[in-house]
């Protein structure tokens, strides 16, 4: 239990539907992000938010897109899928945008 | 340019103490070193960072060579569950995660 909750744990969607992934964390921290993590590559950050403000958007495309509705909850709206974004994608919290990071435990994702 | 070099892998026996290496010449005054490990499937998992001293919690030692130019993270007895992907990152604390690397880490493989 890492204070940090993802859902759903595995997803499987097809080109053209609509979904999100849901980020809860229970440590009271203030920044919030999502990385992706393809197969065999290196963590890819994509998103961060501070204090439900955008910081980071690592040039993501546009079928991804982010809600940070308040510091507890992120998720991540996913429409019109390629299936090379089939990857794991991991939320994280940290106290400020400059502390320790906490991992949730990540959604899998599988676009057919 | 990656700031740490580990190595690819490497096997430990279950039970016995588990060194894992991490070269960081280029380290600056101000960077930490963090170390997270990911096991297969789940959120990369933080499990101790330091500045010079050395640095132990319930999970592991943490020894910076005097030049910080090097560390060694010690699994005091390692257990089959904790064979994972480790990972050696140095960072100016403060400094956004958006701008670091994971990069590849060390497989490790606890083996009875």
């Amino acid at each position: 239990e890492t204070g940090v909750t993802q859902t759903p744990r595995h997803l499987v969607m097809g080109m053209t539907n609509k979904k999100s992934l849901k980020c809860e964390q229970h440590l009271g921290h203030n920044a919030m992000y999502w990385y992706k993590q393809s197969a065999k590559k290196p963590l890819e950050l994509m998103f961060v938010y501070n204090f439900k403000e955008q910081t980071e958007n690592n040039s993501v495309p546009s079928r991804f897109s982010p809600e940070c509705p308040n510091s507890s909850h992120l998720f991540l709206h996913l429409h019109t899928l390629q299936p090379e974004d089939s990857a794991l994608y991991l939320c994280a919290s940290s106290q400020d945008s400059g502390n320790t990071i906490y991992f949730g435990e990540g959604s899998w994702l599988t676009v057919v | 340019d990656a700031k740490t070099t580990q190595p690819p892998s490497m096997d430990c026996a279950e039970g016995r103490a588990a060194n894992l290496p991490c070269n960081h010449s280029t380290i600056s005054g101000n960077e930490y070193v963090y170390w997270y490990r990911q096991i297969h499937s789940q959120g990369p998992q933080y499990i101790i960072h330091g500045l010079k001293n050395n640095e132990t919690n319930e999970m592991a030692s943490l020894i910076i060579t005097e030049d910080r130019k090097s560390s060694t993270l010690i699994l005091p007895h390692a257990t089959l569950r904790d064979t994972a992907v480790y990972y050696c990152i140095v960072r100016v604390d403060g400094d956004s995660w958006g701008k670091l690397q994971f990069g590849a880490g060390t497989q490790v493989v606890v083996t009875p």
